[in-house]
């Protein structure tokens, strides 16, 4: 049963425009939460990250809203890119989790149109 | 430049010869690991490292073996690999094994068994 899930598996959007990735999760353990970002033959790279205590953080053009009632989070890119097409990741871990361990999200891939 | 350089990229092998694939990370970091990627299924995490000697299992372990001899290097062996282990593999690393580390990872390696 997978603890972190990304329900759409693609997003399609205008150059310009708002991008909205959505998360959502079951474990009540988790109080930190990462998007991580991956180009085609590259790793994930670490975009932006948001910790339990907050509901909101914001880097630049990126800003990570974070529901904890719905356990439920949300990465907002505004204005979307051609650079942004990629696949998305939403991933938790737990601060008493001695093993850093990061549990995934099946991923969202985002194309924007120019 | 900071880097996780994991080797090699590619590999196509069969059934029960034994494998092995490098990862090292230039940038002192206690924490290592290691994950693989299936589609749908995000990247699941085979084993982990807090520090030199010290290894553990993530959540999906089995068919697998790890050792951490030194710091910079976090190797992954296959002793017998099966087909049901073809997948795209990440080794990744943070500066400490706290649950709040963003993990910086390589560029992966596709393996294929058959």
């Amino acid at each position: 049963d997978q603890q972190v899930k990304q329900n759409s598996p693609s997003l399609s959007v205008q150059e310009g425009r708002i991008s909205i990735l959505n998360c959502d999760y079951t474990n009540s353990m988790f109080d930190y939460f990462l998007w991580y970002k991956k180009y085609p033959a590259e790793g994930p790279t670490f975009l932006i990250s948001i910790s339990s205590i907050k509901d909101k953080n914001e880097d630049g053009r990126f800003t990570v809203f974070l529901n904890k009632s719905a356990k439920h989070l949300s990465l907002h890119i505004v204005p979307s890119q051609p650079g942004d097409s990629a696949v998305y990741f939403c991933a938790a871990s737990a601060h008493n989790n001695a093993g850093n361990m990061l549990t995934f999200g099946g991923g969202t891939r985002l194309m924007v149109k120019p | 430049e900071a880097q996780v350089t994991q080797n090699p990229r590619y590999l196509i092998t069969v059934t029960g010869k034994k494998l092995t694939v490098t990862c090292s990370q230039n940038m002192n970091h206690e924490y290592m690991s290691w994950y693989r990627q299936d589609p749908g299924l995000g990247l699941r995490q085979i084993y982990y490292s807090m520090n030199v000697e010290v290894t553990d299992k993530g959540d999906v372990p089995e068919g697998y073996k790890v050792s951490r001899k030194e710091k910079r290097n976090f190797p992954l062996i296959l002793e017998s690999p099966s087909p049901n282990q073809t997948s795209l593999y990440f080794c990744a690393s943070s500066l400490l094994w706290t649950g709040n580390q963003p993990q910086h990872f390589g560029d992966g390696t596709r393996l294929s068994i058959l």
